[in-house]
């Protein structure tokens, strides 16, 4: 069965700290491995679809990377309106559900 | 172009009642998926059609249906509602059969069953 962990749980940033989140997924044929935002009471945002180890995306202050056991969200200089919970998920080859971890939350403090 | 959409936005049912949970995908896209949303976890894959047809059930009971009509748009439907049934369901448009395919998530209708 597919697995998805992610962490930490949540973590509290000054304006301008970077840090980076992770997601360690086990999965019979990476399909694809997703990264989404979510604010509260909201539906998730697409950030980014990652599909082979060593492949790279970034947008804005937002760099995703993925190895064939976990993938990296890296955050640089983050703003408060970077607060939010990132969610991974991945999707296994002849299964058509994304698989989820239950997130990080994000707080960064002005 | 519009996103994808989801109506009610909120809705307050009792023990024992019917639902039917609404969505549109975007223009375009011929799937969708229903996720269910607990209060901090993540969502949990529910059904997932594509051209009228289910190409995926989730570890659901069967109270739980769904069903696409031919304009793409979509019903999910939960019948003797339970407390534990109180949850954001989503909808997720997806274009299938393109190689860079992604799961675009509406709005989601929050649920509380009393």
């Amino acid at each position: 069965e597919d697995q998805v962990t992610q962490s930490p749980e949540a973590l509290r940033l000054q304006e301008g700290e970077s840090s980076s989140l992770n997601c360690s997924y086990t999965v019979s044929g990476l399909r694809g491995l997703f990264w989404y935002r979510q604010d509260p009471g909201k539906g998730p945002e697409f950030l980014f679809t990652l599909y082979s180890a060593g492949e790279e995306k970034e947008k804005e202050r937002l760099k995703a990377t993925l190895t064939k056991k976990e993938s990296f969200l890296h955050i640089t200089a983050p703003k408060p309106e970077d607060s939010a919970t990132y969610l991974c998920a991945v999707r296994a080859f002849g299964n058509e559900k994304l698989t989820f971890g239950t997130g990080t939350r994000l707080t960064i403090i002005p | 172009d519009a996103g994808v959409t989801q109506s009610p936005t909120h809705l307050i049912k009792t023990r024992g009642q019917q639902v039917t949970l609404r969505c549109s995908p975007i223009s375009g896209h011929k799937s969708v998926s229903w996720y269910q949303q607990v209060l901090g976890q993540g969502p949990q894959f529910i059904f997932q059609y594509y051209e009228k047809e289910e190409r995926g059930r989730g570890n659901f009971p069967d109270r739980f249906s769904a069903r696409q009509f031919p304009n793409y748009s979509s019903e999910l439907n939960v019948n003797a509602l339970l407390l534990g049934d109180s949850a954001l369901y989503l909808c997720a448009s997806i274009q299938p059969g393109h190689i860079q395919e992604t799961q675009y998530f509406g709005p989601g209708t929050r649920l509380l069953v009393l």
